[in-house]
């Protein structure tokens, strides 16, 4: 069973508009971390923004933050204020306390038109 | 700048030939994990070491090993090459071992392309 998923392969944004970015995952671990990366085209991941399972409020990291949603296993990404810079693939991620390695979902290409 | 090293940037080669991808951790980070990144596959963890000890290996080939050494940079090594290796191998490095939440920082990433 997949245990991240995103839904939306693709996104079309307006330049200046909102974004979110949908990821579910899945575990029976209580203790977790979720993280988002960027992929632009050039390839490097770059971190984005990190929330813990245990974390009281949602994670935000200037224009991202992360709508957690604990019981609904649901961990999405929001991007205000898009950019055109913002244009990128994103992976929602998670990684369990009992385990080192980070489980990647599928990614979403997201475009931001001008 | 993740402050992670990957060497080569790019990598071309021949069916049946090995090679070797250098990665260099952030200063003070301990752990050091690779991952595959192909179309069909998307991102794969590989293997992953822990202050020069093997800690977790994930959908790692036989044909394909790695270390990290005392100065805890860390190899991997593609051996017999065949067509279906052709993907982005990145290297990440976080500070500590476990904890499930201590944040993966990413290399820029070696693309090896096998003829």
């Amino acid at each position: 069973a997949q245990k991240i998923t995103q839904t939306q392969p693709g996104m079309f944004v307006q330049e200046k508009e909102a974004v979110t970015l949908d990821c579910t995952y899945d575990t029976s671990d209580p203790s977790y971390g979720l993280f988002w990366y960027k992929q632009p085209s050039s390839g490097e991941m770059i971190f984005l923004i990190y929330q813990g399972s245990y974390d009281q409020q949602n994670a935000t990291e200037g224009r991202y933050s992360l709508n957690f949603q604990k019981a609904r296993k649901s961990a999405n990404l929001v991007i205000s204020a898009s950019q055109l810079g913002d244009s990128a693939m994103y992976f929602c991620a998670m990684r369990e306390r009992r385990d080192d390695k980070i489980i990647f979902g599928k990614g979403t290409r997201l475009h931001i038109l001008p | 700048d993740s402050g992670v090293t990957q060497t080569p940037k790019h990598l071309i080669t021949a069916t049946g030939q090995r090679v070797t991808l250098r990665c260099s951790p952030r200063s003070g980070d301990l752990s050091v994990y690779w991952y595959q990144q192909s179309l069909d596959q998307g991102l794969q963890f590989l293997i992953q070491y822990y202050n020069g000890e093997e800690r977790a290996k994930g959908n790692i080939l036989e044909r394909f090993s790695a270390q990290q050494f005392p100065d805890l940079h860390s190899e991997l090594n593609l051996s017999s090459l065949e067509l279906g290796d052709s993907a982005l191998y990145f290297c990440a490095s976080s500070l500590r071992l476990a904890g499930g939440t201590d944040t993966q920082y990413f290399g820029p990433g070696t693309r090896l392309t096998v003829l």
